[in-house]
């Protein structure tokens, strides 16, 4: 099925871990998005990619990093986990700056302990 | 500054009744665009309806309209003849046009409960 697809759906990392967030999209959209959501929150932006080799800082990328080698993928790279990044990721994506991210993966629930 | 308020933390309806959920925004900027979003309890993230700055009509999208007052900055979602699948948070968000490629601002949700 097209649309963006987020692996894994969960994980639990131990404080001090790091690991690597995938998220693919299969509909060539050259915009391509992370953010989180915390609970009983609305979603904040961490990276975002305007095409492959570009990308830039959200709202909060403090311990993110990312990566944009192609136009499909858009890795999310956690590195020494902390306790406040325990929240759940969506990735999404859109055709161009105009349109909505319309497109949103499932999600991944992460929990750092 | 909070860009997008919804004051509304949770809403019930009976079934087949309309619902308003309030939104409103500020921002400086004459070309934005307003989002309404469904999360239901499965996580996902599903896209309604937008409404831009410029637009003349108020949007519809299906059971979904979006009462847009750019007077008073609200963008209110409307949802006619609720059913019980609508239960789920809803999020309004904006996106300044002119502002660079700024991302989406989303407000903290509204819980919507449908009841039979």
């Amino acid at each position: 099925n097209a649309g963006v697809t987020q692996t894994p759906k969960f994980r639990i990392l131990k404080i001090g871990q790091s690991m690597t967030l995938q998220c693919t999209q299969d509909m060539n959209h050259n915009y391509m998005y992370w953010y989180r959501q915390d609970p009983g929150m609305g979603l904040k932006l961490i990276y975002y990619s305007v095409g492959a080799g570009i990308t830039d800082k959200g709202e909060v990328p403090n311990g993110y990093n990312v990566s944009r080698s192609t136009t499909e993928d858009f890795p999310l790279r956690l590195e020494l986990a902390a306790p406040s990044q325990t929240s759940v990721y969506f990735c999404a994506s859109s055709l161009d700056r105009a349109g909505p991210e319309a497109f949103f993966g499932q999600g991944t629930r992460l929990t750092v302990v | 500054a909070q860009k997008i308020t919804q004051t509304q933390p949770g809403m019930f309806v009976q079934e087949k009744e309309a619902v308003t959920l309030d939104c409103t925004y500020d921002t400086s900027d004459p070309s934005y665009g307003l989002f309404w979003y469904k999360q239901p309890s499965s996580g996902e993230m599903i896209f309604l309806i937008y409404q831009g700055s410029y637009d003349q009509q108020n949007a519809t999208e299906g059971r979904y309209s979006l009462n847009f007052q750019k007077a008073r900055k609200s963008a209110n979602l409307v949802i006619s003849a609720s059913q019980l699948g609508d239960s789920a948070m809803y999020f309004c968000a904006m996106r300044e046009w002119n502002s660079g490629n700024t991302p989406l601002v989303f407000g903290k949700g509204t819980r919507l409960s449908v009841i039979a």
